[in-house]
């Protein structure tokens, strides 16, 4: 089967400036998970998505951050104004049940 | 609150000896347990659940609930094992949200 799609791989941008990631998740997989992951530490869930619902944003920091799912598939994560401390690489997940499949990932650089 | 803590960053062992990285976490109610591996240019992919109870590649894992550790081991480990190995928990009604630890990078020596 195919695995989580995410676009794109790599994006240099200078603070202030906006960005927005893609995912792809695997066909039928309901959940979907947006993670960041500053380097050198694990990932941290940003949020995660029910078909087209949020189920836990918790940690989505929503002044700049915005997350959507339109239609329960593809998902769009935005930041905007980014900040030099967003650096980090952008995971996109999605489960069927306990198991979550990850995606390649993108690597954000703030300038 | 729910946390994970991986408390070395690199385990570096020969070829063959034995291997054990380590894992501590903490949460109150019955946690379930994961261990995921990113080989070098690889995506993050799950290796072990606790409640599998299954050696994958040669690994399990040991749950200690009263000392809340996580311990993932092989006898004999190989050159292919080089990697990050990340532990995570979930808890019981978090809709399986994952909590990571910072990651133990795996090298195995010739």
């Amino acid at each position: 089967e195919a695995g989580v799609a995410q676009s794109p791989r790599y994006k240099i941008i200078e603070k202030r400036q906006s960005v927005a990631f893609w995912c792809n998740p695997i066909s039928g997989h309901a959940t979907l998970y947006w993670y960041q992951q500053i380097l050198g530490q694990g990932p941290k869930l940003l949020i995660q998505f029910q078909n087209n619902g949020v189920v836990d944003d918790s940690q989505l920091p929503k002044d700049r951050f915005s997350a959507e799912r339109l239609k329960g598939v593809d998902s769009t994560l935005k930041i905007q104004p980014a900040k030099l401390e967003d650096s980090a690489v952008y995971l996109c997940a999605s489960s069927l049940s306990e198991t979550q499949y990850f995606g390649p990932g993108t690597r954000l650089l703030v300038l | 609150a729910q946390r994970v803590t991986q408390p070395e960053k690199l385990l570096s062992v020969f070829k063959g000896a034995p291997v054990e990285l380590k894992c501590n976490y903490s949460y109150s109610g019955s946690p379930e347990l994961f261990w995921y591996v990113q080989y070098s240019r690889q995506r993050l992919q799950l290796l072990l659940r606790h409640i599998s109870r299954e050696s994958i590649k040669g690994f399990t894992a040991d749950l200690n609930k009263g000392e809340t550790s996580f311990r993932l081991k092989k006898p004999f480990a190989q050159e292919e094992d080089s990697a990050m190995y990340y532990c995570a928990l979930s808890g019981r009604g978090y809709g399986n949200k994952l909590v990571f630890g910072a990651g133990t990078i795996l090298r195995v020596k010739s």
